[in-house]
């Protein structure tokens, strides 16, 4: 069964900062990974989606890396703001096993930026 | 706005009453799936569609739940005899194409059973 783990559960910078979150994942099978970004009792808004022949991705100050032999990902957010805090969900597209074409979710990693 | 949509946002409901959910798809996209995201937790699968079928139910979906998809277009989720247990917010998406294609979300219905 597909497990996905975000690391740190929760985030703290000042304003400016660069900053990564990971997310490990324990089945290779894959298609592809997203990021997505959740405000407070909203939707999904996705950020980023890698396909599992991919290496990394960009958008604006976001940058994600996946290493599928390894399981990981990152997401990188440079020069962090005020208006990125939210919470950060890793999830990946099973390509086999049980959970086949449905999305696994990693629990989040909850974003603080402060001015 | 061509994105997912859902309705109601909000449902506020008694233990015991039945409630109906309602997702209307990015227009030809052809999956569409149910996932249910509880506080503090990642979303997790309930069930989806392709075109009118529904081709997978998960575990987490009880005999209390039914989904369906009426000519391929807009899908229901009806839970029958609500529990406080059932409070989540449920959030519907679609995708064109194959089982890789790029899932987009709705903005989630919250429900909350007293």
């Amino acid at each position: 069964k597909q497990e996905v783990t975000q690391i740190p559960a929760a985030l703290s910078v000042p304003e400016g900062e660069n900053l990564v979150l990971n997310c490990s994942f324990t089945d290779s099978a894959i298609y592809n990974l997203q990021w997505f970004r959740q405000d407070p009792g909203k939707g999904l808004t996705s950020l980023l989606l890698i396909q599992s022949s991919q290496r990394e991705q960009t958008s604006g100050r976001l940058n994600a890396s996946l290493d599928k032999s390894s399981g990981r990902s990152t997401l990188y957010i440079a020069a962090s703001q005020p208006g990125d805090s939210a919470t950060y969900l890793c999830a990946v597209n099973n390509a086999g096993g049980t959970s086949y074409g449905k999305l696994t979710f990693g629990q989040g990693t909850i974003l603080t930026v402060h001015p | 706005d061509t994105g997912v949509s859902q309705d109601p946002r909000h449902k506020i409901t008694k233990r015991g009453q039945n409630v109906t959910f309602r997702c209307d798809p990015i227009s030809e996209h052809n999956r569409l799936y149910w996932y249910r995201q509880t506080l503090g937790q990642g979303p997790e699968f309930l069930t989806y569609f392709q075109n009118e079928a529904q081709l997978e139910k998960s575990r987490l979906l009880s005999d209390r739940f039914s989904a369906e998809r009426p000519k391929g277009s807009f899908s229901t989720l009806e839970i029958q005899r609500t529990e406080q247990g059932d409070s989540a917010m449920y959030l519907c998406a679609s995708s064109f194409g194959g089982l890789s294609g790029e899932q987009y979300f709705g903005p989630g219905t919250r429900l909350t059973v007293t």
